[in-house]
């Protein structure tokens, strides 16, 4: 069955650290997406791409989250240099195209910060 | 911005129950779907519907699409303990949405 992957599923991190998260979208899945979810809400989209070119970061704090989809293929999500408040769960998902509302979600990567 | 508010918030009962849950929208969404999210999981897809008035079933659970296009509901019949988890309502109007979540508990 196809899966989103992510990975790590677990980063433990000091502040001022950088950390990256790493996806992997359905395979065919042109429209990939990253949500951050703190505990206890539903996730919030930081940014959207559509094949290689970002379609939406306007929720991405760009002083020091970057992202990037090089080949239209593979993602990675980068937070230089992390916050406290950056501890959440990081959320990857994809759908066939953009407008095609069925995403499909990965199982996440569970950042703490110290 | 869009909000969605999701009733109850949290729900406990006993296995073989039925449970009803909502969501509202302060806005029309073109389309509405429910996810499931288990602890450390990411969200897993229970149903999509796409049309105002649209009432779909998958297995145990049933949802209905609002004729306003401003709510749904997502029943599941007969809960067993695998049910246990966090149901997000979410709608799409330009984006994803989020709702607040309604956590399920099912006892013995």
């Amino acid at each position: 069955e196809a899966e989103v992957a992510q990975s790590p599923r677990y980063k433990i991190t000091e502040k001022s650290q950088a950390v990256a998260f790493w996806c992997d979208p359905i395979s065919g899945h042109a429209t990939l997406y990253w949500y951050r979810q703190i505990l206890g809400q539903g996730p919030e989209l930081l940014v959207q791409f559509q094949d290689e070119s970002v379609v939406d970061d306007s929720q991405l704090p760009k002083d020091r989250f970057s992202a990037e989809r090089l080949k239209g293929v593979d993602s990675t999500l980068k937070i230089q240099p992390a916050e406290l408040g950056d501890s959440a769960m990081y959320l990857c998902a994809s759908s066939l195209n953009t407008g095609q509302n069925e995403q499909f979600f990965g199982p996440g990567t569970r950042l703490t910060v110290l | 911005g869009q909000q969605l508010n999701q009733s109850p918030q949290s729900m406990f009962i006993q296995e073989g129950e039925d449970v009803s849950m909502n969501c509202t929208s302060s806005s029309i969404f073109n389309t509405w779907l429910w996810y499931k999210q288990e602890p450390g999981e990411g969200p897993v897809l229970l149903i999509a519907l796409y049309k105002a008035g649209e009432l779909t079933s998958n297995g145990r659970l049933t949802a209905q699409f609002g004729i306003t296009r401003k709510d749904s509901f997502l029943n599941i019949s007969a809960s067993i303990p695998s049910d246990v988890g966090i149901y997000f309502c979410t709608g799409t109007a330009s984006k994803l949405t989020f709702g607040t979540g309604t956590r399920l508990q099912v006892t013995l």
